[in-house]
C-alpha cells in the first residue's frame, strides 16, 4: 500500500497569499497518478487536480499541481476567500486507492 | 452527472446495512466507482473499488471480508454490503465515479453527497 503523508498540517495564511502543499508517498507512485482535492465543511470532496499536474473542469488557473515520483506539491498562488478549506491529495495509479490525512488551509 | 446514495442509518455492532448509489446523467456502465467514507472530523478513507464490468474489485484492509462492493449496470446503481459492522465503521459513506482520463485509474470527478452510517448499541 502507498502510504501518503501530507505537509503541513495547518496552514495559516492571508488572502492573497500564495500557499504551498506537500503530498509524500512511501513509495513512487505509478504514472505519477496523484490526484488533489479540496472539500469544505459539510460538503463533499471536489477534484482539483489530477495525475500531478492536470487541472480538472473548471479549475481556476490558480490552482496548480506539480512533481513526480514521491513528491508532490499543491499550489494556490493567490488565495481567494473562497479557498480557505482542507485539500487532501490521492494516488489513483494503484487500483487500491489511498488518501493523505488532509491540510487544512486557515484564514490568518 | 449525478450520484445519490442512500441506506445509511443507525445500526447495532455486528448487524449488516447495505448503502446503496444511484447514477445519472452519465453512461454508468462506461466507468470505474468507488465508495469512499469520513468519520466525522476526520480525514477521507478509501473503502472500495469496481471496474465497469465488475471484473477488477478491491477493498481496503479495514473492511476486507466484512465488505462487499457490486454494482448493477442495467439499473444504473451501485451498492455496498457491509457486515460485522463495528463502531469504527461510524462514517459518512460517498459513493464516487472515475474520470474519464487513465481507464480505470481515473480520479475522481464527481462524488455524491454521503449518507451518514452510525453502528452504535
Amino acid at each position: 500500500e502507498i502510504v501518503l503523508t501530507q505537509s503541513p498540517g495547518t496552514l495559516s495564511l492571508s488572502p492573497g497569499e500564495r500557499a504551498t502543499l506537500s503530498c509524500r508517498a512511501t513509495q513512487s507512485v505509478p504514472g505519477n497518478y496523484l490526484a488533489w482535492y479540496q472539500q469544505k465543511p459539510g460538503q463533499a470532496p471536489n477534484l482539483l487536480i489530477y495525475a500531478a499536474s492536470n487541472r480538472a473542469t473548471g479549475i481556476p488557473d490558480r490552482f496548480s499541481g506539480s512533481g513526480s515520483g514521491t513528491d508532490f506539491t499543491l499550489t494556490i498562488s493567490r488565495l481567494e476567500p473562497e479557498d480557505f478549506a482542507v485539500y487532501y491529495c490521492q494516488q489513483h495509479g494503484r487500483s487500491v486507492r489511498t488518501f493523505g490525512q488532509g491540510t487544512k488551509v486557515e484564514m490568518k | 452527472v449525478q450520484l445519490v446514495e442512500s441506506g445509511g442509518g443507525l445500526v447495532q455492532p455486528g448487524r449488516s446495512l447495505r448503502l446503496s448509489c444511484a447514477a445519472s446523467g452519465f453512461t454508468f456502465d462506461d466507468y470505474a466507482m468507488h465508495w469512499v467514507r469520513q468519520a466525522p472530523g476526520k480525514g477521507l478513507e478509501w473503502v472500495s473499488g469496481i471496474s465497469w464490468h465488475s471484473g477488477t474489485i478491491d477493498y481496503a484492509d479495514s473492511v476486507k471480508g466484512r465488505f462487499t462492493i457490486s454494482r448493477d449496470n442495467a439499473k444504473n446503481s451501485l451498492y455496498l454490503q457491509m457486515n460485522s459492522l463495528r463502531a469504527e465503521d461510524t462514517a459518512f459513506y460517498y459513493c464516487a465515479k472515475v474520470g474519464a482520463d487513465y481507464g480505470d485509474y481515473g480520479a475522481f470527478d464527481h462524488w455524491g453527497q454521503g449518507t451518514l452510517v452510525t453502528v452504535s448499541s
